[in-house]
C-alpha cells in the first residue's frame, strides 16, 4: 500500500516568513495529493490540492510543488500569519472510478509567531 | 459544513463496552473512509468503503468493524474497549475521481 511521509513534524516560524512543509510517497501510481488543514479540535478541511499532471499550483499565499519523478511534493505558505498556525496533513492517492484508499501523512505542526 | 454528519458528537464510556459511531456522507458521495486520531497524533486509515463494499483495510483492530448500508451511510463499531482507544474518530466522504475528501466533525470518544 501507499506510505506517505511528512516532514519536519513542527515548524515555528516568525509572523510573514515562510514556511514549507514536505511530503515524500512510495506508489508511483499515485496521482493525486491534497493538502488539509487541521486547527485544533477541528475538522481537516481542504486547503489546496495537486494532480500528476500539474508540477506546481497556487493559491494565493498558498502553493504546491510536486516532483514524480522523485516522489515528493511540498506545501509553501509565504507572508505567514497568526491564523495559519494549526497542524497540516498531505495525502497521496490514486485517482480512477471506484475510488482508493487517500493516505496521510503525520502531520506537521506549524506555529506563526506574532 | 462539510456535508458529512457523525454522531454523536461526544461519548463516554466504560472499558469493556461496545459503541456504534455513524455516518451520513455528502449526497451522492460512494466512498467513506475513517480514520481514528489520537491526542497530538496523525489521522490513522482504519478501513474504506464504496458502494457498500469493503474497498481497503488499514490499521484496524480485530474489536473494531465497519459497514457500509444501502443509504450509503456507515457505522463502526468498536467492541471490548481499552483506554487506549480514546480518541478523535473521523468519517470523510469523497465522490469519483480525484473529488475532495470531506471529513464530518468527528466523534470523541473516551473510555473511561
Amino acid at each position: 500500500g501507499e506510505n506517505v511521509e511528512q516532514h519536519p513534524s513542527t515548524l515555528s516560524v516568525q509572523e510573514g516568513d515562510s514556511a514549507v512543509i514536505k511530503c515524500t510517497y512510495s506508489d508511483s501510481a499515485s496521482n493525486y495529493f491534497p493538502w488539509y488543514k487541521q486547527e485544533l479540535g477541528k475538522r481537516p478541511q481542504l486547503i489546496i490540492d495537486i494532480r500528476s499532471n500539474v508540477g506546481e499550483k497556487k493559491d494565493q499565499r498558498i502553493a504546491v510543488t510536486l516532483n514524480k519523478t522523485a516522489k515528493h511534493f511540498s506545501l509553501h505558505i509565504t507572508e505567514t500569519q497568526p491564523e495559519d498556525s494549526a497542524v497540516y496533513f498531505c495525502a497521496a492517492s490514486r485517482s480512477g472510478a471506484g475510488s482508493y484508499q487517500l493516505t496521510f501523512g503525520k502531520g506537521t505542526k506549524l506555529s506563526v509567531i506574532p | 459544513d462539510s456535508g458529512v454528519t457523525q454522531t454523536p458528537k461526544h461519548l463516554i464510556t466504560a472499558t469493556g463496552q461496545r459503541v456504534t459511531l455513524r455516518c451520513s456522507p455528502r449526497s451522492g458521495d460512494l466512498s467513506v473512509y475513517w480514520y481514528q486520531q489520537s491526542l497530538d497524533q496523525g489521522l490513522q486509515f482504519l478501513i474504506q468503503y464504496y458502494n457498500g463494499e469493503e474497498r481497503a483495510k488499514g490499521n484496524i483492530l480485530e474489536r473494531f468493524s465497519a459497514q457500509q448500508f444501502p443509504d450509503l451511510h456507515s457505522e463502526l463499531n468498536l467492541s471490548s474497549l481499552e483506554l487506549g482507544d480514546s480518541a478523535l474518530y473521523f468519517c470523510a466522504s469523497k465522490g469519483v475521481e480525484n473529488a475532495e475528501a470531506f471529513f464530518g466533525q468527528g466523534t470523541r470518544l473516551t473510555v473511561v
